[in-house]
């Protein structure tokens, strides 16, 4: 069965500091991977998602940057936090033709910037 | 634009009873649109996927209906119990796919005794 392994699950960084986030999913190739944030009572925001190595789609804006060095492995990552990069962050993998595209969660990473 | 408006306050209903949740959409025109569950300080999980030439979808106590010429699901869940207590999330995917979903921000299901 496919699992989906992402960490830490929580983390208080100061600003200006950088940030990696892991994510990997075992049991599938060829997955699209995905970074959300949600800000606390509010929507899924998708940051980047990929459908295979090296491609990365952002979705807005920002002050991070994703990569996937290989199949099932998917990092976030910012070379300087700002407070607003605050929130819980999200790891999901999906397969097209699998799977219609159900998305599959990891655990979340709480992100506190102080 | 495009939107996806589920109700924002929460919905506080009695156990036993049924709960009816509601998404509405504009500007898609959605081939799927799912179902998903999130408990506080988890990421959602899968409950239900509904096509677009489907009208309704069960899944033991969870129904789904899907009206494209509203633009509307909706999402029942009967003898609710108090461990259905959490946010129910819809999420479309455009025709064309894409290989993406947006989420609605979801609606709080509180289910008393």
């Amino acid at each position: 069965s496919q699992t989906i392994h992402q960490w830490p699950a929580t983390l208080v960084q100061p600003v200006g500091s950088p940030l990696s986030l892991e994510c990997t999913v075992e049991g599938t190739s060829n997955p699209n991977l995905y970074w959300y944030r949600q800000a606390a009572g509010r929507g899924l925001q998708l940051l980047f998602y990929s459908v295979g190595i090296g491609q990365i789609s952002s979705e807005v804006p920002q002050n991070l940057s994703a990569s996937r060095p290989q199949d099932r492995q998917f990092i976030l990552s910012s070379k300087k936090l700002l407070l607003s990069d605050s929130g819980f962050y999200l790891c999901a993998w999906s397969h097209s033709v699998l799977a219609k595209n159900i998305q599959y969660f990891g655990a979340g990473t709480r992100l506190s910037v102080l | 634009s495009q939107k996806i408006e589920q109700n924002s306050e929460a919905l506080n209903i009695q156990e036993g009873k049924t709960a009816t949740l509601t998404c509405n959409y504009t500007n898609y025109s959605p081939a799927y649109l799912q179902w998903y569950r999130q408990d506080p300080g988890r990421g959602p999980v899968f409950l239900l996927l509904i096509r677009e030439n489907e009208k309704e979808k069960r899944k033991e106590r969870l129904k789904v209906t899907f009206d494209t010429t509203l633009k509307q699901s909706l999402f029942h869940i009967t003898a609710s119990q108090p461990a259905d207590s959490a946010t129910y999330l819809c999420a479309l995917e455009p025709t064309g796919g894409g290989n993406k979903l947006t989420f609605g921000t979801g609606t709080q299901l509180k289910v008393e005794l």
